[in-house]
């Protein structure tokens, strides 16, 4: 079965970091570009951040740029986020999905999502 | 304010067809390809039209894609009860380098 399973999400303090995880499973996953996506509660869907199949092309949301580090590991089938000085609005449920192309730039939708983390900033 | 715009709110009765826009601008739309997703709550969002207009496998041929310009459109015919969730149509922006998402559309089968 064809999956993408996500972990890492927690309540943390404003301004702390916190390392989401996604591993992917029952498909080639360096053929694939991947991506982070979020929902705020009650707030629709916002793209946060992609990488491309060999890491050589990322991009993120100006909402998250220079706070959140996105990368891969291939070798392990796993996506992560790496997401620092953490504010109240970050505060979302966070899914991890596949792209169907692995060029992120030539992006032809997201068809496979994992079941999403959830992210609480409170103090 | 979301790069794409949709309508907040769509409804219609079993049978019937309805239709979601989604206006957006030359930098995605009109220079890239429309995506839309039906996201229940508590579900992962499922991909239902890529490239404007192409149907993954399993997905059923009530729902169809176009695009004109900068605005893409999806619809559904014979609606269905199970129909009834949010949609979402998206693309890739060349100004912004990175996916922008509609502010998601509430369909309700009345």
């Amino acid at each position: 079965e064809v999956q993408l399973v996500e972990s890492g999400g927690d309540l943390v303090q404003p301004g702390r970091s916190l390392r989401l995880s996604c591993v992917g499973s029952g498909f080639t996953f360096d053929d694939h570009a991947l991506h982070w996506v979020r929902q705020v509660p009650g707030k629709g869907l916002e793209w946060v951040s992609g990488i491309s199949w060999d890491s050589s092309a990322i991009g993120y949301a100006d909402s998250v740029k220079g706070r959140f580090i996105i990368s891969r590991d291939n070798a392990k089938n796993s996506l992560y986020l790496e997401m620092k000085s953490l504010r109240n609005e970050d505060t979302a449920l966070y899914f991890c999905a596949r792209d169907r192309t692995a060029t992120m730039i030539s992006h032809y939708g997201m068809d496979v999502w994992g079941q999403g983390t959830t992210v609480t900033v409170s103090s | 304010q979301s790069v794409l715009t949709q309508p907040p709110s769509a409804s219609g009765t079993p049978g019937r067809r309805i239709t979601i826009s989604c206006s957006g601008g030359r930098s995605n739309i009109g220079t890239n390809t429309v995506h839309w997703y039906q996201h229940l709550p508590g579900m992962a969002p499922k991909l239902l039209i890529y490239g404007n207009f192409q149907r993954p496998s399993g997905v059923p041929d009530r729902f169809s894609g176009s695009k004109s310009g900068t605005s893409g459109s999806l619809a559904i015919s014979g609606l269905q009860s199970e129909d009834e969730a949010d949609y979402y149509c998206a693309a890739w922006d060349d100004s912004l380098n990175g996916v922008v998402f509609g502010g998601g559309t509430k369909l309700t089968v009345l």
